[in-house]
């Protein structure tokens, strides 16, 4: 079996400043992990994925994640947030790398972007 | 290429009365599931098919849940009769049969309110 906790389900930051959104995984064999981004009214967009390749994982819109077995986490940073950067994100895990199975979710953080 | 689609994009139904989702999934995508997004909870796994098989249903709450995938392109899910606990975002994702099966592109979800 496998699960994901998201640590915050609110995070708060100044635009221009470094944003972590944090994610610890349960998972019985080696997952894959994702996270996904949803805006406002819109679908899930997929910002980036880890399977099984390089830890360090960059994705697009200067989102990044890196994928640490020892702490069973994959933490989502980027170093300057942007306005257009508020939204809600779900860090993902997917059981076995090489499979088509269904994803497991975490509860999503709601990322706010200050002025 | 299109994404996934989904339609219709709303339903407002009364207790009792039938609904069908429909989605598209992504041209080639043998990989079709179903997930679903209660208010306050997070995206849970309902249903897998391949092709026009159900490989995974595990995730279906009940019987008044029908999928199906006739003929392993688009499918619909019907809720019937509907209760006040199936409102939500109901969303469809496809994944690829041969090479990076993990990654699910996700539609943009049916928002369906039951009175």
């Amino acid at each position: 079996a496998q699960s994901v906790t998201q640590l915050d389900s609110h995070v708060s930051v100044s635009e221009g400043t470094p944003v972590l959104l944090r994610c610890n995984y349960s998972s019985s064999y080696s997952p894959s992990l994702f996270w996904y981004v949803q805006h406002p009214n819109k679908g899930l967009q997929l910002l980036l994925k880890y399977t099984s390749a390089a830890t360090l994982v960059k994705g697009i819109n200067g989102f990044e994640a890196e994928f640490k077995k020892s702490e069973t986490s994959f933490h989502l940073t980027k170093p300057s947030a942007h306005m257009s950067d508020a939204a809600e994100y779900f860090c993902v895990v997917s059981p076995r790398a090489g499979t088509a199975s269904k994803l497991t979710f975490g509860t999503g953080t709601r990322l706010q972007v200050t002025l | 290429e299109a994404g996934v689609t989904q339609f219709p994009s709303h339903s407002v139904i009364e207790k009792g009365q039938t609904v069908t989702l429909r989605c598209d999934p992504i041209s080639g995508h043998d990989n079709l599931y179903w997930y679903r997004r209660v208010m306050g909870k997070e995206i849970k796994f309902l249903l897998h098919f391949v092709k026009e098989s159900k490989q995974d249903e595990s995730g279906m709450p009940n019987n008044r849940f029908l999928a199906e995938r006739t003929g392993g392109t688009y499918s619909t899910l019907k809720v019937q009769p509907a209760e006040l606990e199936d409102s939500g975002v109901y969303f469809c994702a496809s994944s690829q049969d041969l090479g990076d099966l993990q990654t699910q592109y996700f539609g943009p979800g049916t928002r369906l309110l039951v009175l």
